[in-house]
């Protein structure tokens, strides 16, 4: 098994709203990461775990908080957010981080809207 | 922060050319990797180039890297309609970064 599954596919969401996005992979993989890509632009780099703890945060606001509850698991909770969070957030894992960290598999992504 | 640059930003070419994608990258790498995404869906990896390599095939693909220059190709030969997509490379900062370029929009027509 080769895939990463993200839910939901979509998601909208107001201001106020608390909402999650769940990301789950099973090729033992120890390292996992959350992407946000902006239309006609690259995905830029938000989160990576290591080992189930967080190793990098991209100076990311407060109102993303991710969790990785177990090696398979990677959650992106959401709070407060602005419209202009609104893109595509994609999931990626690989064998491990760090040095020399080869091949990302990524998931299909959750298309957020934020009204 | 992004690292790489990629040209041409968009590329257009009839079914059965060859369609070459530039990126430069600013830093020392481990590695350096194409992917491949079409329109609203996930990235698909293509190839890994170490820094100590300096050419790599796959198929349909050719890769050349050039530390020197920092910089690196990717050539699709003989393309397919298929093959219409965006193509980014990444480069891997040795900080459990992948960093990835610009992209190059790439249209193969029928």
């Amino acid at each position: 098994d080769t895939e990463v599954t993200q839910t939901p596919k979509h998601l909208v969401m107001g201001m106020t709203n608390k909402k999650s996005l769940k990301c789950e992979q099973h090729m033992g993989h120890r390292a996992m990461y959350w992407y946000k890509q902006k239309a006609k632009k690259p995905p830029e780099l938000m989160f990576v775990y290591s080992y189930e703890k967080l190793s990098i945060n991209e100076s990311v606001p407060s109102r993303f908080s991710p969790e990785c509850p177990n090696s398979s698991l990677l959650n992106l909770h959401l709070h407060a957010l602005q419209p202009e969070d609104s893109a595509l957030y994609l999931c990626a894992s690989s064998q491990v981080a760090g040095t020399d960290t080869g091949e990302l598999f990524f998931g299909e992504g959750s298309r957020l809207t934020v009204l | 922060s992004q690292q790489g640059e990629e040209d041409p930003q968009a590329l257009s070419i009839q079914e059965g050319e060859n369609a070459t994608m530039n990126c430069s990258y600013k830093t020392s790498i481990n590695n350096l990797q194409w992917y491949r995404q079409n329109s609203g869906r996930g990235l698909v990896h293509l190839i890994l180039i170490r820094s100590n390599e300096r050419e790599k095939h796959s198929g349909r693909l050719r890769v050349t890297l050039d530390t020197s220059k920092k910089s690196s190709s990717l050539l699709i030969t003989a393309s397919r309609a298929a093959d219409t997509a965006s193509y980014f490379c990444a480069t891997d900062e040795d900080t459990g970064k992948l960093i990835f370029g610009q992209g190059t929009t790439l249209q193969v027509k029928p």
